[in-house]
C-alpha cells in the first residue's frame, strides 16, 4: 500500500496544454517535495512545500500544499515537450521520506 | 562540490551471486537514503541510515538484503544470492540532516541486472 498516492498515473497530452497532477494521503505531513526524474537518472528536487495552503510558483509550475498538509498538487500551464519525466512527491515526517509512486507525464510536440 | 556519487552505473550479475553498491553522499552529508525503483514504476524506500547506524530499515527485505554506512567511506548495500527479482534501479539520495524541509540529493542510480 502506498502512503502517498499520485494521480494520474500516467498522462499524455499536446503541447501547450495545461495540467494537473495530483498527490494524496491519509497521513499528515510536515513538508511535502515534489521531484522531477527523467530516464537513467535520478530525481531532482523541484520545490518543498512547508506551511498548510501555501502556493509556489516556479515558472511555468504552480505547486499547492494541502490545507491539512495531506495532499499537493502541481499544475503545469502551457506544457512543453521539455516537461516530459516522471513527477514524484514525497512526504517527509520526521525520519521519514517516502515517495509515490509518480505521474509519468508525456507532451507531444 | 561533487554531487551523490553511486557506482557501479550497471551491474550484471548471475543467479546466486553477491551484488554489492556504493554510495559516497554529498560532503558534508551524514544521512543517506536507499530507494529501488522498477521499471515505469515509484521510489520504494528501502533503509536511511546515518554514519554508523541504521535508523529506519522497515522497507528492506529480511533475508538477503544488508546495508551499512560505516564512519569512513561508502554506504553499501549489498544483496546476497541474487535472484532475477533483485533486478530493479538502486538510487541512494543524502541530506545534511534530518530536518523535514532538507532537499535530498539523489545519485544517478545502479541499475542491477540479474541473469
Amino acid at each position: 500500500t502506498q502512503l502517498l498516492e499520485q494521480s494520474p498515473q500516467f498522462l499524455s497530452i499536446q503541447e501547450g496544454e495545461n495540467l494537473t497532477v495530483y498527490c494524496n494521503s491519509s497521513s499528515v505531513f510536515s513538508s511535502l517535495q515534489w521531484y522531477r526524474q527523467e530516464p537513467g537518472e535520478g530525481p531532482v528536487l523541484l520545490v518543498t512545500v512547508v506551511t498548510g495552503g501555501e502556493v509556489k510558483k516556479l515558472k511555468r509550475l504552480t505547486f499547492q500544499f494541502g490545507d491539512a498538509r495531506k495532499d499537493s498538487s502541481l499544475h503545469i500551464t502551457a506544457a512543453q515537450p521539455g516537461d516530459t519525466g516522471l513527477y514524484l512527491c514525497a512526504g517527509h515526517n520526521n525520519n521519514d521520506m517516502r515517495f509515490g509512486a509518480g505521474t509519468r507525464l508525456t507532451v507531444k510536440p | 562540490n561533487a554531487g551523490v556519487m553511486q557506482n557501479p552505473r550497471h551491474l550484471v550479475r548471475r543467479r546466486g551471486q553477491e551484488a554489492r553498491l556504493r554510495c559516497s553522499p554529498m560532503k558534508g552529508h551524514s544521512h543517506v537514503y536507499w530507494y529501488r525503483q522498477l521499471p515505469e514504476e515509484g521510489l520504494k524506500f528501502m533503509v536511511y541510515l546515518q554514519k554508523e547506524n541504521i535508523i529506519d530499515e522497515s522497507g528492506m527485505p529480511k533475508e538477503r538484503f544488508s546495508a551499512e554506512f560505516p564512519k569512513e567511506g561508502p554506504s553499501i548495500l549489498r544483496i546476497q544470492q541474487v535472484v532475477r527479482g533483485d533486478s530493479a534501479a538502486y538510487f541512494c539520495a543524502s541530506s545534511p540532516s534530518r530536518s523535514s524541509n532538507t532537499e535530498a540529493f539523489f545519485g544517478q542510480g545502479t541499475r542491477l541486472t540479474v541473469v
